[in-house]
């Protein structure tokens, strides 16, 4: 059974460009969160998608927006980059449980220059 | 004020050492509580998850609950080297739409050296 799996795992970007991050969650979950974890950082987060819609939205700004799709893959999306943005981008899938415990990837690593 | 304090550490012991790994938090909305262990470039993954106050034992880990105090433990004793990593406390409210937004704190880098 995979796990969440995200791509790219690293990417670098300049400046002012966009960035497209995708997450595929583990099997049978339908929620995505999406977290950002700045160097020596814990986890922040930046939204959460649920039947395809933004159900939770973190302190981010209208630069970050994202995707779900009907296979409850998600994409997250970045504008006009900054240098601050560079960080762990981290996809978490839950499910349908008591706990509603998340299951993180491993991350896509951006760098802006 | 962040709304999680974790103490940065990092922290250094001789294998087979108890470490102790502390937060505080100033939401009283936060009723469920985590311990996530990452490991250096991979994801977090979850170690604990409490809810009432009190203690919780898995294993070689205790998680510790005071809710009046505001403030989570986690014990882990008997320490081994395959133990060090970042070790992230995390928490969230009640209801369904809380289950995925956590709010974490900065994490303490563990080293357990034989």
């Amino acid at each position: 059974d995979a796990g969440v799996t995200q791509s790219p795992t690293h990417l670098i970007k300049t400046r002012g460009q966009q960035v497209t991050l995708r997450c595929s969650p583990k099997s049978g979950h339908d929620t995505v969160s999406w977290y950002q974890q700045a160097l020596g950082q814990g986890p922040q987060f930046i939204f959460q998608y649920y039947e395809e819609e933004e159900r939770q939205r973190g302190n981010f700004p209208d630069r970050f927006s994202g995707h779900q799709f009907p296979n409850y893959s998600s994409e997250l999306n970045v504008n006009a980059l900054l240098l601050g943005d560079s960080a762990l981008y981290l996809c978490a899938s839950s499910g349908d449980s008591f706990t509603g415990e998340l299951f993180f990837g491993e991350g896509s690593r951006l760098t802006v220059l | 004020q962040k709304e999680v304090e974790q103490d940065p550490g990092p922290l250094s012991v001789p294998e087979g050492a108890i470490v102790s790994l502390n937060c505080t938090y100033s939401n009283s909305a936060f009723q469920y509580f985590m311990w996530y262990r990452q490991y250096s470039r991979k994801g977090p993954e979850l170690l604990m998850y409490t809810y009432s106050s009190g203690n919780k034992e898995d294993g070689r880990f205790t998680a510790q609950v005071d809710k009046s105090s505001k403030y989570i433990s986690l014990f882990i004793r008997d320490s081994q080297p395959s133990d060090s990593a970042t070790y992230l406390c995390a928490m969230r409210g009640a209801g369904g739409t809380s289950y995925g937004k956590l709010t974490f704190g900065q994490g303490t880098i563990l080293t357990v050296h034989p």
